[in-house]
């Protein structure tokens, strides 16, 4: 079975432009969360899709926002990027998010960089 | 709120031998999950071993085992035999309760504890 695949690996993006990053869920999945990993720190959550529907979101402005698509892909939108955007932007796929222990299996990242 | 404190930024273990890598947790709900991941340098997060908060055992997968000290609040990885391709990064996170913030997969992740496998 295909594992989490993610797109682009490396970007490079200048403050007040867009970026979407790309997310293929391990086959069988539909659950997709998505987390940033900023330098020398852990990841922290910022949202969760399930079945299409958001159903969890972390502590993160509104100009970070997704979308599931009906194959459990997903994509994640960071609007008028700031330098603080700077980081590892880590996706996970997982069963069904209420199931016991439920393990997420995550992809390589999408480094993104701010100047 | 949930929180995770990995105390040890790096550790140095010679190879074969065994490592202990320290993680403490705090929350108030009584039904919470603990994982332990690798992440090295390619950056995927690979999961290790999982231990649900009403286990009565210590989990343990291959070389891999948790010391979970409910009372203490802590959940520690033991590696034994360490080998050369165990350096990398290590984060112990906590899953929340499923509820309409986190929607039942939010980890929270402790800043993790490098570790470096030498001959």
């Amino acid at each position: 079975e295909t594992g989490v695949t993610q797109s682009p690996t490396h970007l490079i993006k200048t403050r007040g432009q867009q970026v979407t990053l790309r997310c293929s869920s391990q086959s069988g999945h539909n659950t997709v969360s998505w987390y940033q990993q900023a330098l020398g720190q852990g990841p922290q959550f910022i949202f969760q899709y399930y079945r299409e529907e958001k159903n969890g979101r972390g502590n993160f402005p509104p100009r970070f926002s997704g979308l599931q698509f009906p194959n459990y892909s997903s994509e994640l939108n960071v609007n008028a990027l700031e330098l603080d955007d700077s980081a590892l932007y880590l996706c996970a796929s997982s069963l069904d998010p209420e199931s016991g222990a439920n393990v997420l299996t995550f992809g390589a990242g999408s480094r993104l960089t701010v100047l | 709120a949930q929180k995770i404190t990995q105390t040890q930024p790096g550790m140095f273990v010679q190879e074969k031998e065994a490592v202990t890598l320290d993680c403490t947790y705090d929350t108030s709900d009584p039904s919470y999950g603990l994982f332990w991941y690798k992440q090295p340098s390619s950056g995927e997060m690979i999961f290790l071993i999982y231990q649900g908060s009403y286990d009565q055992q210590n989990a343990t997968e291959g070389r891999y085992s948790l010391n979970f000290q409910k009372a203490r609040k802590s959940a520690n990885l033991v590696i034994s035999a360490s080998q050369l391709g165990d350096s990398a990064m290590y984060f112990c996170a906590m899953r929340e309760p499923y509820d309409i913030t986190g929607g039942g997969n939010k980890l929270t992740f402790g800043t993790g504890t490098q570790l470096k496998v030498e001959l």
